[in-house]
């Protein structure tokens, strides 16, 4: 079965330094890999998706992601974190056989240090 | 318009009683979803409606019961549930369920404590 790995379930940035968010994820064939975070109390929202129209996505707030297949990552990225930016991340794969069905890595918690 | 509601936002019931989760979405979506969130873990789906009929179910208990009256909308029908099943209720929907590509939108969720 697919799936991601994150790296890190807890990972800090100073505030206007990179933030770097790591997945990984198992698949003989590239598959469909998104973003989402999520905010205290609050549901999920898509920060980007990777559908094999092009490696390098750009998303929202600033946030992009490259797929390296070589590498079988997606990791994600911000230049310039802000304070705003912390929540909990996730990564996730969708179902190889064509359903819509989201496998989710275990999160990130993204800490932002004044 | 890209939200999906859900009600209630919080809902404490007792290990007796009968209540039910809404969600609704008025974006044409064809698929829609129930996913569970235990505290620092991520979402796990529960069940998948794909044009109104159930196209998943996660070997969910049955005191969990899942409805797709129209289009629009999705319950949750809770009986006799367990002070484990407290969690974080997340409801999503997608354009379509067939192809893996569509992004899921979700709700805010309803807060469920079991007493």
């Amino acid at each position: 079965a697919q799936s991601v790995t994150q790296l890190g379930s807890h990972v800090s940035a100073s505030e206007g330094a990179l933030v770097l968010l790591r997945c990984n994820y198992s698949s003989s064939v590239p598959p469909y890999l998104f973003w989402y975070v999520q905010y205290p109390n609050q549901g999920l929202q898509l920060l980007l998706k990777y559908t094999s129209a092009a490696t390098l996505v750009k998303g929202i707030n600033g946030f992009e992601a490259e797929f390296k297949k070589s590498e079988t990552s997606f990791h994600l990225t911000k230049p310039s974190a802000h304070m705003s930016d912390a929540a909990e991340y996730f990564c996730a794969v969708s179902d190889l056989t064509g359903a819509n069905n989201l496998f989710f890595g275990t999160g990130t918690r993204l800490t932002v240090i004044p | 318009d890209t939200e999906v509601t859900q009600t209630p936002k919080h809902l404490v019931m007792g290990m007796t009683n009968k209540k039910s989760l809404k969600c609704e979405q008025h974006m044409g979506h064809r698929a829609m979803y129930w996913y569970k969130q235990k505290a620092k873990k991520p979402p796990e789906l529960m069940f998948v409606y794909s044009y109104e009929k159930l196209s998943i179910n996660e070997s969910v208990p049955s005191r969990f019961s899942p409805e797709c009256p129209n289009s629009s909308l999705l319950n949750l029908h809770l009986h006799a549930l367990q002070p484990e099943d407290s969690a974080l209720y997340l409801c999503a929907s997608s354009q379509d369920w067939a192809g893996g590509q569509d992004e899921q939108y979700f709700g805010p969720g309803t807060r469920l404590t079991v007493t």
